[in-house]
């Protein structure tokens, strides 16, 4: 039972345009959520976060949008730069606990 | 830089050998982590230690067995594996004394079980 989930496996982009990343949870009892990027043959690096009650949190390109009554997040870059080429996976945290729960990733590829 | 650090890189194994996979964090985190990885597939959480003591255990199989020695250090010891347990092997830490710390991760150990 796959709890979040991201339904596109891959997205193109051109450079200079906006990336939008989607992801889906079905639990009500997570507290946060995050996005991470992973390049291959590294570990996953944090971009940013958002707290389950908020709505937007921005961080230079990068803004996360949380609409909890439909239980989605997305992760929009603007503009996308061919260094954001990665895989990128949204995260969640269940309420009380150290568990955080990936989603299945986006491949990102934003090209030249 | 990373500032999580595991080692190996590589490793193969066969399925009767002991083997020990090694983590290790200089950012004052007491909450050390352990996930497996496949491919195409996203991470998935095994185990949890808080303030070194186990707190989470996945349901995982006892051919793998978690060890925190110290604060800095995490380490996961693996026996009689089999070759579906072939994946990357992320360690992670976070900290404790907040609501909400994100994970930082090292950049893995690729094990390869033959």
């Amino acid at each position: 039972d796959q709890q979040v989930k991201q339904n596109s496996p891959s997205l193109s982009v051109q450079e200079g345009r906006i990336s939008i990343l989607n992801c889906d949870y079905t639990n009500s009892m997570f507290d946060y959520f995050l996005w991470y990027k992973k390049y291959p043959a590294e570990g996953p690096t944090f971009l940013i976060s958002i707290s389950s009650i908020k709505d937007k949190n921005e961080d230079g390109r990068f803004t996360v949008f949380l609409n909890k009554s439909a239980k989605h997040l997305s992760l929009h870059i603007v503009p996308s730069q061919p260094g954001d080429s990665a895989v990128y996976f949204c995260a969640a945290l269940l309420s009380g606990t150290y568990k955080y729960i990936f989603g299945t990733g986006t491949r990102l590829k934003v090209l030249a | 830089d990373t500032e999580v650090t595991q080692t190996p890189k590589h490793l193969v194994m066969g399925m009767t050998n002991k083997k020990s996979l090694k983590c290790e964090q200089h950012m004052g985190h007491r909450a050390m982590y352990w996930y497996k990885q496949k491919a195409k597939k996203p991470p998935e959480l095994m185990f949890v230690y808080s303030y070194e003591k186990l707190s989470i255990n996945e349901s995982v199989p006892s051919r793998f067995s978690p060890e925190c020695p110290n604060s800095s250090l995490l380490n996961l010891h693996l026996h009689a594996l089999q070759p579906e347990d072939s994946a990357l092997y992320l360690c992670a830490s976070s900290q404790v004394d907040r609501d909400y710390s994100p994970l930082h991760f090292g950049n893995g150990t690729r094990l390869t079980v033959t």
